[in-house]
């Protein structure tokens, strides 16, 4: 049972560029989110996801966008990349929300130069 | 609004001894709490969940925490640290309401364990 996978694990950007951080699971969970990691501010909600076809803003999106074509998979688009965008990036699943606790994926270090 | 405050950003703890980690939060009612540990390059591992009952609650790996409503606390305690204790501890609460989607975490606490 992998649990959540993230891929890249780390990445370099240059600003301007784009590109998809991907997160899967295999353990049917219907719920899915998308953190930022900062040094000194714990983690920060980007975007969330209850169902397939349904995704929400969280905390921080600005910057970012995401869709949820199949209960598998829970991508992470970054348009035109800034240095404000370099953090470490956690994907979590969870099976009906925030009382099942989370499961999180090991994270996509992206730095934006 | 939620919010939860982890007042120690680090601490030093020498091998086999207590530990205690702080955890306050702010929140309207009564809510799920949480304690997640991540260590280095990992993701976060759930440590123990409060959800109601007992204020005692005992988690993986020797952790346990207690729920106090008039402190709007919810410390991390074990009682004799090991080396492989070394890592960073996240408090979290989250809405009870139908429909809430959100863990807030706290700033996180480094644990450095000396032999």
């Amino acid at each position: 049972n992998a649990g959540v996978t993230q891929t890249p694990k780390f990445h370099i950007l240059k600003i301007g560029q784009s590109m998809t951080l991907q997160c899967t699971q295999d353990m049917n969970h219907n719920y899915m989110y998308w953190y930022r990691q900062d040094p000194g501010m714990g983690l920060k909600l980007i975007y969330y996801s209850v169902g397939a076809g349904i995704t929400d803003k969280g905390e921080v999106p600005n910057g970012y966008n995401v869709s949820r074509s199949t209960t598998e998979d829970f991508p992470l688009r970054l348009e035109l990349a800034a240095p404000s965008q370099t953090s470490v990036y956690f994907c979590a699943s969870s099976y009906l929300g925030t009382s099942y606790g989370y499961t999180f994926g090991s994270g996509t270090r992206l730095t934006v130069v | 609004a939620q919010s939860v405050t982890q007042p120690d950003i680090h601490i030093t703890v020498s091998e086999g001894a207590s530990l205690e980690l702080r955890c306050n939060y702010s929140y309207g009612a009564t809510p799920y709490l949480f304690w997640y540990v991540q260590s280095p390059g990992q993701g976060l591992q759930l440590l123990l969940k409060y959800f109601s009952g007992d204020t005692l609650v005992q988690g993986i790996k020797g952790f346990e925490a207690e729920f106090k409503r008039s402190q709007s606390s919810f410390n991390l305690r074990k009682p004799s640290v090991h080396w492989s204790d070394a890592a960073e501890y996240f408090c979290a609460v989250g809405a009870k309401q139908t429909g809430a989607n959100n863990l807030f975490f706290g700033t996180g606490t480094r644990l450095t364990v000396i032999p």
